[in-house]
This record gives structure tokens, C-alpha cells and sequence, in this order.
């Protein structure tokens, strides 16, 4: 299985500021077709997981552009290049490559 | 757009069996592969299984071999997930998803999940 590792477990953030997760993967996630299947999601307090980024970069319908997500190989970011009160809740990174699919630990962002 | 309903909240005793619905909508259902994540109270994601309607595959992750059957009733565009001998650990929301796609070129690119449903809690219990 392609074990995904999150950091950090939590991160306090200033609204205004940005913010930055980082995601590992055990194993590339390129595939033969030259996409990267790398996945990220937001799980706001008592909802459930939405999609914000999907194939490494690209954004969801409906995701502000303040949210980007770049890397390749095996080394992933997503960035928020301004915080706002809305974005806190705990961000997971999955990758889809295979089977079973497999999610990082979370990463929970909350505001200073 | 497409959208995932689920049953509501279950208890069930330790041993005993729960099955969970959900219902689709917005798209054409025998297209669509329909995984099954799990999340315990206060923990992160866990993918248990899919469902691939259009060849009418299951696959499903080891740790719920023999445990876990995932099917569909194309009838009415409702996909169940029915988990048996269930134990105290299985306590968690269980979420319905669709595995997303889309053509690029002659590729079909896959492997994000949109949308997810509104989760069911199971809880084991004596």
C-alpha cells in the first residue's frame, strides 16, 4: 500500500497570512500517462471531506484561486496564499494511483 | 451535478450486521465507480472498497476481505454497503463517494473523489 505522511499535525494560522501543508508518498505518483494523481480535501467542523484540488494542480469548480497545489514525484504542497476565517478545518492529502486508496493523517488548521 | 444521499444513524451489537445506503443523483449511476471511506470519531480517512457499475466489479481494501460486500440496485441508482461481524472498532461515519473522471483526449483521467455524501454513523455497541 502507498503510505501517505502529512505536516504538520497542526497548523495555526493568521488570517491574511499564508499557509502551506506539505504531503509525502511512499511510492511516485506520476503515472504512465504523465499525470500526477495527487488529491487534496478540506473537512470543515461537522461536514464532510470536499475536493479543492485533484491530478496535483488542478482546482476544483468552486475553490477559490487562493488555493494552488504543486509537486511532483513524490512531494506535494498546498498553498493558501491568504488565510481567510472560512479555511480552517483539517486538510487531507489522498493519493489515487491504486488500490486501496490511501489518505494522509490530516492536517488541521485552525486560527491563532 | 451529481449528489449522494445516505441512510441515517445506525446501533448495532457487537457480532451483528449493518448495511447502508446511497441513493445518486444528477448523472448516469452505471457509470459511476462508488467507493465506500470510513472515518472513527476523531481519526482521518480509511478506504474500505468500490464498486466499478459499469463492469459490476468490487474491489475491496484486505483489512475488509470477507467482511465487506459493496453492490447496487441500478433500478433505482442506490449503491449499499453491508459490513458483518461487526466489533466495537467499527464505530465511525461511513461516507459514500464517487470516484470522479474525466476525458482527456482518448484518456479517461481518474483517481479524485467528488462528491462525497453526508455520512452514516454506525455504532457498535453492547
Amino acid at each position: 500500500d502507498i503510505v501517505m505522511t502529512q505536516s504538520p499535525l497542526s497548523l495555526p494560522v493568521t488570517p491574511g497570512e499564508p499557509a502551506s501543508i506539505s504531503c509525502r508518498s511512499s511510492q511516485s505518483l506520476l503515472e504512465s500517462n504523465g499525470y500526477t494523481y495527487l488529491s487534496w480535501y478540506l473537512q470543515k467542523p461537522g461536514q464532510s471531506p470536499q475536493l479543492l484540488i485533484y491530478l496535483g494542480s488542478l482546482r476544483a469548480s468552486g475553490v477559490p484561486d487562493r488555493f494552488s497545489g504543486s509537486g511532483s514525484g513524490t512531494d506535494f504542497t498546498l498553498k493558501i496564499s491568504t488565510v481567510e476565517a472560512e479555511d480552517v478545518g483539517v486538510y487531507y492529502c489522498m493519493q489515487g494511483l491504486q488500490t486501496p486508496l490511501t489518505f494522509g493523517g490530516g492536517t488541521k488548521v485552525e486560527i491563532k | 451535478q451529481v449528489k449522494l444521499v445516505q441512510s441515517g444513524a445506525e446501533v448495532k451489537r457487537p457480532g451483528s450486521s449493518v448495511k447502508v445506503s446511497c441513493k445518486t443523483s444528477g448523472g448516469s449511476f452505471s457509470t459511476y465507480t462508488i467507493s465506500w471511506v470510513r472515518q472513527a470519531p476523531g481519526q482521518g480517512l480509511e478506504w474500505m472498497g468500490r464498486l466499478i457499475a459499469i463492469a459490476d466489479i468490487t474491489d475491496y481494501a484486505q483489512k475488509f476481505q470477507g467482511r465487506l460486500t459493496i453492490t447496487a440496485d441500478r433500478s433505482s441508482s442506490t449503491a449499499y454497503m453491508e459490513l458483518r461481524r461487526l466489533r466495537s472498532d467499527d464505530t465511525a461515519v461511513y461516507y459514500c463517494v464517487r470516484e470522479a473522471s474525466i476525458p482527456v483526449f482518448d484518456l479517461v483521467l481518474d483517481g479524485w473523489i467528488d462528491p462525497w455524501g453526508q455520512g452514516t454513523l454506525v455504532t457498535v455497541s453492547s
